[in-house]
């Protein structure tokens, strides 16, 4: 069964850091054609994504944040963490952890995280 | 600002058929597969179209998916009430480096 797991604060106050921790299981983040993204979504408004991290530890970013991301990946413990730098009001939303496959959903997100509600706010 | 724009609502009654589009250009639904998803209230998207076209499995055969040019369309057929929900539309930006992009989602909602 695969499954994939967000945590961390859900209370961020502005201009702090958030790290956010995806925790899979039943896959694994080494096969050649395998990916993790996250994705967020302020409340009520659209899907936004952040960032994606390959196999082979490439990674994507977001143009519009890309200065403020940085994903990175623990194959020992099969996780993938974003952190995003200078919180702000306007980035308080639901982060979601999403796995992306090449072979059978061609990059599709497949498989999501139940999501991490983050609210900014001093 | 959503690069891929779909239209902010659609409805249909029960039974109907509804056709939701998502419009790009030819960097992203031009040269790449669109997928679909589906959120009902309160709960995670769901993948409900892949590869433009292909569902994976478990979701019904009324959903279907198309594409032509910087275009895509999701068609729902028959429609249920729990049908109701929100679509958005994704695609990569070919770009150095390439991104992803969402439409803006469409609400569903069955009449």
């Amino acid at each position: 069964q695969i499954t994939l797991k967000e945590s961390g604060p859900t209370l961020v106050t502005p201009t702090q850091t958030l790290t956010l921790t995806c925790t899979v299981s039943g896959f694994s983040l080494t096969p050649a054609g395998m990916a993790v993204a996250w994705i967020r979504q302020p409340p009520g408004k659209a899907l936004e994504w952040l960032a994606l991290v390959y196999w082979d530890d490439d990674k994507r970013y977001s143009p519009s944040l890309k200065n403020r991301l940085t994903i990175t990946r623990d194959t020992s413990r099969n996780q993938v963490v974003l952190t995003m730098t200078n919180m702000d009001p306007v980035d308080t939303g639901t982060y979601y952890c999403v796995r992306s496959e090449r072979g059978t959903s061609g990059w599709a997100f497949d498989y999501w995280g139940q999501g991490s509600l983050v609210t900014v706010s001093s | 600002q959503s690069l891929l724009t779909q239209p902010p609502s659609a409805s249909g009654a029960p039974g109907q058929r509804v056709t939701i589009s998502c419009s790009g250009s030819s960097p992203n639904v031009g040269s790449n597969y669109v997928s679909w998803y589906q959120q009902l209230p309160g709960a995670a998207p769901k993948l409900v179209i892949y590869r433009n076209n292909q569902r994976p499995s478990g979701v019904p055969d009324r959903f279907s998916g198309s594409k032509s040019g910087t275009s895509a369309s999701l068609d729902i057929i028959g429609l249920r009430s729990e049908d109701e929900a929100d679509y958005y539309c994704a695609a990569w930006h070919d770009s150095l480096p390439s991104f992803v992009l969402f439409g803006g989602g469409t609400k569903l909602t069955v009449l």
